[in-house]
């Protein structure tokens, strides 16, 4: 089965970096791209960005630019993300997860059909 | 990109039908057919209920539905059940391989 773990918890201080995996397993890891959503405490979901497995292509929201980097290893199927200058507005669970493909000359799939569990990050001095 | 905009929170009976509107712009909404809408429980990931505006994954009850008019799409659920209480959250494609979300909805089952 469709399957998107994603590392532990972690407390980081202002201004640090953290970087956060996602180990896909159950599907073929190139055939669909991942993304990262997040969500502060008590807030709703904001996308954060995408990466296409098979070509490293990525593309980020305007709000994360020049903060966020998002690499896969294809050996291990894992994504990770990695996010700098930390403040406590970071405070957030992040979310990976499964969506769009590239199939017959064309994208579909634009929606999120498997979700990671989450990993809380903490920024707090 | 602005996040969409939903209705902080509605409430509803058992067995009464309910609808959730999020409105976007024709840069995202009104111009892409790819509006999903994603269910949360207290401190769970989120759950795809609906995608492609009103397509409906295996495994979804029949009592949610989508559709969209202009920039405003919509989740009705058809005979609200205590399970339902969670928040809701639509998404759509935003060109340029961009995604936003609504800023969700808590639904309460009275």
């Amino acid at each position: 089965q469709v399957q998107l773990v994603q590392s532990g918890a972690e407390v980081k201080k202002p201004g640090a970096s953290v970087k956060v995996s996602c180990k896909s397993s159950g599907y073929s890891f190139t055939t669909y791209y991942i993304h990262w959503v997040r969500q502060a405490p008590g807030q709703g979901l904001e996308w954060m960005g995408i990466i296409n497995p098979l070509s490293g292509t990525i593309n980020y929201a305007q709000h994360f630019q020049g903060r966020v980097t998002v690499t896969r290893d294809t050996s291990t199927s894992t994504v990770y993300m990695d996010l700098s200058s930390l403040t406590s507005d970071d405070t957030a669970v992040y979310y990976c997860a499964r969506g769009l493909r590239y199939t017959n000359g064309r994208h579909i799939w634009f929606y999120f059909d498997y979700w990671g569990q989450g990993t809380l990050v903490t920024v707090s001095s | 990109q602005s996040a969409l905009t939903q209705p902080r929170s509605l409430s509803g009976s058992p067995g009464q039908s309910l609808t959730i509107s999020c409105t976007g712009t024709s840069s995202d909404v009104g111009d892409y057919n790819y509006v999903s809408w994603y269910q949360q429980h207290p401190d769970k990931a989120p759950k795809l209920m609906i995608y492609d505006v009103n397509m409906r994954p295996s495994g979804v009850p029949g009592r949610f539905s989508g559709s969209r008019s202009g920039n405003t799409a919509s989740l009705t659920i058809s005979g609200l059940q205590a399970e339902d209480e969670a928040d809701y959250y639509c998404c759509s494609y935003a060109g340029s391989y961009t995604w936003v979300f609504g800023g969700g909805t808590k639904l309460t089952v009275l």
